[in-house]
């Protein structure tokens, strides 16, 4: 059964700090697409990043950047020079290419605030 | 544009009560799910779809039930016998999960 752990429940940082979301995945599959989304106090989800399990290339966009190893089963996610626009919650989340279903399984989410 | 509508934003039940919430789109997409959301925590799903007159439970379907009777439109009831539906529930599709899935704006229930 696939599991995403984000055991981050809420990170506090001040304003131009770096910081990591960290997010940790099972999965008994080879094929799957790890997710990030962010959700703003309005409560819809906002789409980050997809990665497929074949692209272990780390991605930068912007301010944001992923770090995936498979290695560790991790995904994880860094803010750089955070801003107060960053508050949200994060979510992990992950999809099995052979569930039939292609349902994302999310973790728990971290709350991230961003002090001025 | 295309996109996911739910309505909706806010919605007030009565206990005892049915009450459907709607989710509609115009993505083409044929997967339609179902996810509800408690403060403080992650989302976990209560139905999906992914094709039209059919549907399967997630982890958490008891005390909801679901119609998919065109591909646009995947509404949701919560029904009488969900103990606790106060949540906040999203619904969301995809392209069979390829490029990603698309997520409404939320319905926030509450029992009054």
């Amino acid at each position: 059964a696939q599991k995403v752990t984000q055991a981050q429940t809420e990170i506090s940082v001040v304003e131009k700090e770096d910081v990591t979301l960290d997010c940790v995945y099972e999965t008994r599959d080879t094929t799957y697409y790890l997710f990030w989304y962010k959700q703003p106090p309005s409560g819809e989800l906002v789409f980050l990043i997809r990665r497929n399990s074949f692209d272990e290339q780390n991605e930068i966009s912007g301010r944001y950047s992923w770090n995936f190893q498979k290695s560790t089963s991790s995904f994880n996610f860094t803010i750089t020079a955070s801003q107060v626009v960053d508050s949200a919650v994060y979510f992990c989340a992950l999809s099995e290419a052979n569930n039939a279903g292609n349902m994302l399984t999310f973790g728990g989410g971290t709350r991230l605030m961003v002090k001025p | 544009d295309g996109g996911i509508t739910q309505s909706p934003k806010y919605l007030f039940r009565k206990e005892g009560q049915n009450v459907t919430l709607s989710c509609e789109q115009n993505l083409n997409h044929d997967a339609m799910y179902w996810y509800r959301q408690d403060p403080g925590q992650g989302l976990r799903l209560i139905y999906y779809s992914q094709i039209v007159n059919d549907f399967q439970k997630g982890d958490i379907a008891e005390g909801y039930s679901v119609s998919r009777e065109k591909k646009e439109s995947f509404p949701l009831t919560v029904t009488s016998a969900q103990k606790n539906p106060t949540a906040f529930y999203l619904c969301a599709t995809t392209d069979r999960g390829l490029f990603g899935y698309t997520f409404g704006s939320g319905t926030r229930l509450t029992v009054v």
